[in-house]
C-alpha cells in the first residue's frame, strides 16, 4: 500500500532560524496536503497541493510539491514560537479521497 | 459556530465497558472520517464513510464501529474496551472526490482512557 515518510521526527530550533520538514511518498500522488497540529489541539489544515512543481507560500511558510508530484517540503522562514506544534504532510493517490498522513514532524522552538 | 464536534471531550472508563463517541459537522461535507492519534502522534485513519461507501482500515478490530444515522453525524462505537484503545479519536470531515476539494476539517477530538 501508499507509505508516505516524513523526516525529521524532531526538529529543535532557535527563535529566527528556518526550518524545513520532508514528505516522500512511495507512489506518485494526485495531490498532498499539509496539517499543524498545535499541543493539545486537533489537526488543522493549512494547505493542499495539486500540481506538479507547484510552490504556494503562506507568510513565513513556503510549501513545494516535487515535480514528479512523488515529495513535497514546508519551510518556514524565521521561527516563532507560535510555530511550535507538530506538522504533517498527508497524500492522496490512485483516485482515493483518504489521504496517508506522515508521521509528522513536532517543531520545537527554543526562545 | 464549531465547524466538526465531537462529544465527549474526555472519556474515562474500565476495561470490557462499550462507549461511544458522537460527531457531527456542520460543513455540508459529503465524507466522514475517524481516526486514533496515540501517544506518538501516529494519525491513523479507522474509518472513511460517505452516503455511498464505508471503507474500513482492514487493521481496526471489529470490536471498532461507525455508525451513521444521517450524512452529517458519523458515531463511533467501542465494544469490550481494551486498555490498548487509550488513545485520542479525531472524527474529521471533507467534501471528497473532487480533487483539489480543501483537506479535511478535525474535530477538537475525544480523549479516550480505559483502566
Amino acid at each position: 500500500g501508499q507509505q508516505v515518510m516524513q523526516i525529521p521526527q524532531y526538529q529543535h530550533v532557535q527563535e529566527g532560524e528556518d526550518f524545513t520538514t520532508y514528505c516522500n511518498s512511495s507512489t506518485t500522488l494526485s495531490n498532498i496536503q499539509w496539517y499543524k497540529q498545535r499541543p493539545g489541539g486537533h489537526p488543522v489544515f493549512l494547505i493542499q497541493l495539486v500540481k506538479s512543481g507547484e510552490v504556494k507560500k503562506q507568510k513565513r511558510l513556503t510549501f513545494q510539491f516535487g515535480e514528479a508530484k512523488k515529495n513535497s517540503s514546508l519551510h518556514i522562514t524565521a521561527t516563532q514560537t507560535t510555530d511550535v506544534g507538530t506538522y504533517f504532510c498527508a497524500g492522496e493517490s490512485g483516485g482515493s479521497y483518504i489521504p496517508t498522513f506522515g508521521r509528522g514532524t513536532s517543531l520545537i522552538v527554543h526562545p | 459556530d464549531t465547524a466538526v464536534s465531537q462529544t465527549p471531550k474526555y472519556l474515562v472508563t474500565q476495561m470490557g465497558n462499550d462507549k461511544s463517541i458522537k460527531c457531527e459537522q456542520n460543513l455540508g461535507h459529503d465524507t466522514m472520517y475517524w481516526y486514533k492519534q496515540d501517544s506518538k502522534k501516529f494519525l491513523k485513519i479507522m474509518f472513511s464513510y460517505n452516503n455511498k461507501e464505508l471503507i474500513i482500515n482492514e487493521t481496526v478490530p471489529n470490536r471498532f464501529s461507525p455508525k451513521s444515522p444521517d450524512k452529517a453525524h458519523l458515531n463511533l462505537h467501542i465494544n469490550s474496551l481494551e486498555l490498548g484503545d487509550s488513545a485520542v479519536y479525531f472524527c474529521a470531515s471533507s467534501q471528497a472526490g473532487t480533487s483539489g476539494a480543501g483537506g479535511q476539517f478535525f474535530g477538537p477530538g475525544t480523549r479516550l482512557t480505559v483502566l
